[in-house]
């Protein structure tokens, strides 16, 4: 079954700390994107890439990076930079062109203890 | 620069119709798009609109004006399970980019 998936679903980590959240597709899409959810907030973009080894950043790009090494994987670091890093992170991926739909990820609920 | 906006919260009776409006102000607009997200979950694709007029799927529609800058989702005989928040998005030619709406929450009751 094609899908994307994100691991794990839920994540705890101590302030200071960085951490990984892994995003996999097997859609063949070009296209992969971070976004973070925060109650009573619209999706807000963190990163995108529209092919391999190419990224950009969205609107809140502060306190992340990323890598596109694979064009199935696209791993978000949320580094100790980021001030306020609880929140749920959603990945999504799509063909490239602007009337492709999103396929999003489960998503990875992060809190910081 | 750019905007989007849609209610906060919406309540209805099982069995009944609700309409969701949104508006947005942007350059370059694409396409709005609708999604369905129950909580804790990841959206799920509804609807997308290039051009001017309604969309109709089952249950679901969805009706974009091009020149007004406002889309709405209906949703006809309501059921339980249409509980979730409901996410409007438009993306911009320039980059493809999406932009989302807070989201409206949705709740039916029996």
């Amino acid at each position: 079954d094609g899908g994307i998936t994100q691991s794990p679903k839920y994540l705890f980590r101590k302030e200071g700390q960085n951490v990984t959240l892994s995003c996999e597709q097997n859609l063949n899409h070009d296209a992969m994107y971070w976004y973070r959810q925060d109650p009573g907030q619209g999706l807000r973009l963190i990163y995108y890439s529209q092919i391999v080894n190419d990224f950009q950043k969205g609107d809140i790009a502060e306190g992340y990076s990323v890598s596109r090494e694979k064009k199935e994987s696209f791993p978000l670091t949320v580094t100790s930079a980021q001030k306020n890093p609880t929140a749920f992170y959603l990945c999504a991926s799509s063909w490239t062109g602007g009337s492709n739909e999103q396929f999003f990820g489960p998503g990875t609920r992060l809190t910081v203890l | 620069g750019q905007n989007i906006d849609q209610p906060t919260e919406m309540t209805a009776t099982e069995g009944a119709i609700v309409q969701i409006n949104c508006t947005y102000q942007t350059s370059g607009f694409n396409g709005l798009f609708w999604y369905q997200q129950h909580a804790g979950e990841a959206p799920t694709f509804l609807s997308y609109n290039v051009l001017d007029g309604l969309e109709e799927k089952g249950r679901f529609s969805s009706f974009l004006s091009r020149s007004k800058g406002y889309s709405y989702l209906l949703l006809k005989e309501l059921q339980m399970k249409d509980s979730a928040s409901y996410l409007c998005a438009f993306i911009r030619r320039a980059d493809y980019k999406l932009s989302f709406g807070a989201g409206t929450t949705v709740t039916v009751r029996a």
